[in-house]
């Protein structure tokens, strides 16, 4: 069964520094976003992106964040300089269609640790 | 803006029983609902989904969940639980019917009792 895969799992980084993490959505999906959930608290939805721009994001997804589909399989969250509240798993996912069939697939997610 | 609320951050249940996990909503607008499971170490994965068609929807596993305007719920159950249930559940709303901006609920983690 096709399956969005994220890496890394987990990745501890000092504050100020750049950190980037991969997601390679299922083949024939469109529609491509990123989720985080801050530990204890809910999953919050960052930003969506289709056709190659952003198409939604969130209060959250400052200019600190930046996402990209450098080629035709990976795309990848960016966070120019991690501050400590970074700290978070972070969740891909993608979806065939953006309406209410379209059914979100998710990652397993990337655990960022900021110190 | 739209919002939902899980009661009860943990729940646990006997094997056998019935598993009852509580989720309201609010919405401005007409809402679209969803159950998702989050199993130890994987993504999250959808079990079922309410888009306005019949109240009462059917998901994976044998999981249901109705949705009630009246009360604003979307209450998920399972006549009878299995150990491999144990999971993480969300309920997560979007008032436009569009999957892209999901707003999750906190969780409900779910332990089933031998």
């Amino acid at each position: 069964e096709p399956e969005v895969t994220q890496t890394p799992s987990h990745q501890v980084t000092q504050m100020g520094q750049e950190v980037i993490l991969r997601c390679v959505p299922i083949s024939n999906h469109l529609y491509f976003y990123w989720y985080r959930q801050i530990l204890g608290q809910k999953v919050e939805f960052l930003v969506s992106f289709y056709n190659n721009e952003i198409s939604e994001k969130s209060e959250i997804f400052d200019d600190q964040f930046s996402v990209e589909r450098p080629d035709g399989s990976n795309f990848t969250l960016k966070i120019r300089s991690t501050k400590l509240e970074d700290s978070a798993m972070y969740f891909c996912a993608s979806s065939l269609l953006v309406d209410s069939t379209g059914e979100l697939f998710f990652g397993e997610g990337s655990r960022l640790t900021v110190l | 803006a739209q919002s939902v609320t899980q009661l009860g951050s943990h729940v646990s249940v006997s094997e056998g029983a019935l598993v009852l996990l509580r989720c309201n909503y609010s919405s401005s607008v007409p809402p679209y609902l969803f159950w998702y499971v989050q199993y130890p170490n994987q993504g999250l994965q959808l079990l079922l989904k309410y888009t306005s068609a019949a109240t009462l929807v059917k998901g994976i596993n044998g999981f249901e969940a109705e949705f009630k305007k009246s009360e604003t719920s979307f209450h998920l159950t399972k006549p009878s639980a299995h150990m491999s249930d144990a999971a993480e559940y969300f309920c997560a709303v979007s008032p436009s019917g569009s999957a892209r901006q999901l707003t999750f609920g906190s969780g409900t983690q779910l332990t089933v009792l031998p």
